[in-house]
């Protein structure tokens, strides 16, 4: 299986504050990433596909880039609204996730 | 805007199986793919297996091959996932998330998750 390994675990951020997630592919796996942000109680929401795409209605704020087996989730000016737990997702060999990075309040 | 509602919570016996449903409306069912995914408690998330309707296929994770069987109702735009033998550390919420198209890579809708509790 290919292993996304995410960092930090635990982000504690302002609001306003520019936030990088880190997702790191155990094997290369091109552009086959997705990003999903979920809250407490709540499926997952997709971000981000194909390592840079954003999904239909999610803000600018929201960046993803990367390939390869280094990929980064970019959230430009932490809003209210973003404190949730956030995953990637591969899709090149079959599918697997990350184990999540929580972004809360400091 | 396709919706997808899934069966209501449920507490199974270990050994015994479970089938959970999830019903789409509001958009195209047959040609894209429907899979499962399950979050342990405080855990990540596991896909499971999924299906395409309109090719009729299905595909398992590894660990899940044996125990889980994925199908389709094109009828009732509802697919459904059983899963037989269950064990404690079965217990999760269990989510349907349907892909942006014939194939199996993000997931663009989910439903709301089912939770299952597996207790003696």
């Amino acid at each position: 299986d290919i292993v996304l390994t995410q960092s930090p675990v635990t982000l504690s951020v302002s609001l306003g504050e520019r936030v990088t997630l880190s997702c790191r592919a155990s094997e290369t796996i091109s552009s086959n990433l997705a990003w999903y942000q979920q809250k407490l109680g709540q499926p997952p929401r997709l971000l981000i596909y194909d390592a840079s795409a954003r999904a239909t209605g999610i803000p600018a704020r929201f960046s993803g880039s990367g390939s390869g087996t280094d990929f980064t989730l970019t959230i430009s000016s932490l809003q209210s609204d973003d404190f949730a737990l956030y995953f990637c997702q591969q899709y090149h060999y079959w599918l697997t996730f990350g184990g999540g990075t929580k972004v809360e309040i400091k | 805007q396709v919706q997808l509602v899934q069966s209501g919570a449920d507490v199974k016996k270990p050994g015994s199986s479970m089938k959970l449903s999830c019903k789409t409306s509001g958009g195209d069912f047959r040609n894209y793919g429907l899979s499962w995914v399950r979050q342990g408690p405080g855990q990540g998330l596991e896909w499971m297996g999924g299906i395409i309707p309109i090719f009729k296929t299905t595909m398992y994770a590894q660990k899940f091959k044996g125990r889980v069987t994925i199908t389709a109702d094109e009828s009732t735009n509802t697919a459904y996932m059983e899963v037989t033998s269950l064990k404690f550390e079965d217990t999760a919420v269990y989510f349907c998330a349907r892909g942006g198209g014939t194939d199996y890579k993000w997931f663009d809708s989910w439903g709301q998750g089912t939770s299952v509790t597996v207790a003696s």
